[in-house]
């Protein structure tokens, strides 16, 4: 099982709509989530942390599910400018990766 | 407050070839990382720094080598440049590196033929 994993998209939503993106993580021990935002030709940049006991931040929800072991971020009334790619963040298994980045889903918001 | 910094943003190579892609954070992080980033395959980690003087090896160290001689900077080299090192790099810092928020540069797109 990879270490972190997500739907590649594309993710292709009207204006307004709730679109919700998944990532499972293999490493029962992780402490650390995150999920990241990256536009075409840029760097990633951080979004939101994600707590244990979830966490809002305006438009966008991220929930963690320990027990599942998989990670969610809902980005509710979609506006144009959301769209990116959404790199889910996990801390790594092992001493050589201190986080480790899903491949990431990509979201066209369309008018 | 610049943050992370990258030298160059583009650069093109010819097979064989050396370089050195330079990284700079004005944060005071103690720990930074080298990822390089191709179509498909999502961010990986290359070396990585937990404190000036050191470096570790990360997921695909092959034919890089890597030197923090400097808290500040973390310098990245390709002795023998090669068609498979084609790809944008990112440098990225962070206070911690065990679940630390990383801060990236804006990226060098090196292309080699």
């Amino acid at each position: 099982r990879k270490e972190v994993e997500q739907d590649p998209g594309p993710f292709n939503v009207p204006e307004g709509a709730t679109v919700a993106f998944n990532c499972t993580y293999s490493n029962s021990a992780s402490q650390s989530f995150f999920w990241y935002r990256q536009d075409c030709r840029k760097e990633p940049k951080l979004l939101m942390s994600v707590y244990s006991s979830g966490n809002e931040d305006g438009r966008f929800t991220a929930q963690l599910n320990r027990a599942s072991q998989y990670i969610s971020l809902l980005i509710r009334d979609s506006k144009l400018s959301d769209s990116a790619t959404y790199l889910c963040v996990v801390n790594g298994n092992s001493g050589n990766t201190p986080l480790v980045f899903g491949k990431g889903t990509r979201l066209s918001v369309i008018a | 407050n610049a943050g992370v910094t990258q030298t160059p943003k583009f650069r093109v190579l010819k097979t064989g070839q050396s370089m050195t892609l330079l990284c700079a954070q004005d944060m005071n992080h103690e720990y930074m990382y080298w990822y390089r980033q191709d179509p498909g395959m999502g961010l990986r980690l290359i070396h990585y720094s937990v404190g000036e003087g050191t470096t570790a090896k990360g997921e695909v160290p092959d034919g890089y080598n890597v030197s923090r001689l400097k808290k500040q900077n973390f310098l990245l080299g390709l002795e023998s440049a090669a068609p498979s090192q084609t790809s944008v790099y990112f440098c990225a810092s962070s206070y911690w590196d065990r679940g630390g928020e990383q801060y990236f540069g804006p990226g060098t797109r090196l292309t080699v033929t």
